[in-house]
């Protein structure tokens, strides 16, 4: 199945500061997301970006689906953005579907 | 639109007994996911279903069931609950498998 690694485990910022977020995918996917877990729990999906770049307000992600990697730009962090970061790679096509969450990035924005 | 909703929130079950999870989604979404979230990992996929009547598994199946006679509910049923069972448990929706998953607030289980 598809493996999926992100980097780095844990991040501490400033607030103030700006940070990227790196995930590695092993195999041809179709369906890249990224999302947000905040501090209670709550997944809020930020991006879906199986190709490109798309930018929301301080939040920008790009993908390059031919070199198998996702990056997750934050600009101007606060400490809002704290909590932890998922991207998930998925493949479906001929009556299969696998998706693979990677283990997230916990990130820390502190005043 | 209320989105993807999930009851109960929380939930302490024996072991041996058994329960329903229910999800429910008012967007119309033909894609449903199950997912658990043991502490300090990501998500895995329990079951998923393209649409009413239609289910699979996913990546850890086991322990658990589905229906989906609706479009709007996705139950998952827990039968003989195991201490490996404790997890937070997410409902998502989809409109198709390549589109963003919404996902509903969670259920913690805990199975003493």
């Amino acid at each position: 199945g598809i493996q999926v690694e992100q980097s780095p485990p844990d991040l501490i910022l400033q607030e103030g500061a700006n940070s990227t977020l790196r995930c590695n995918f092993s195999d041809s996917v179709n369906n890249l997301q990224w999302f947000h877990q905040n501090p209670w729990g709550q997944l809020i999906n930020l991006f879906y970006i199986p190709s490109g770049t798309k930018q929301n307000g301080r939040l920008s992600a790009t993908t390059v689906a031919t070199e198998r990697y996702s990056l997750l730009y934050i600009s101007s962090s606060q400490t809002t953005d704290s909590g932890v970061y998922f991207c998930a790679a998925a493949y479906s096509g001929a009556g299969s579907y696998q998706l693979t969450f990677g283990k997230g990035t916990k990130l820390s924005v502190i005043p | 639109n209320a989105g993807v909703t999930q009851t109960p929130k929380f939930r302490i079950l024996k072991i041996g007994q058994s329960m329903t999870l229910q999800c429910a989604q008012d967007m119309n979404h033909n894609y449903m996911y199950w997912y658990r979230q043991d502490p300090g990992m990501g998500l895995k996929l329990i079951y998923y279903s393209v649409g009413a009547g239609i289910t699979d598994k996913g990546e850890v199946p086991n322990g658990y069931n589905v229906s989906r006679s609706t479009t709007e509910d996705f139950p998952l049923r827990l039968e003989l609950a195991a201490p490996s069972q404790t997890s937070v448990y997410f409902c998502a929706s989809s409109r198709g498998h390549t589109n963003e998953q919404f996902f509903g607030p969670g259920t913690r289980l805990t199975v003493l």
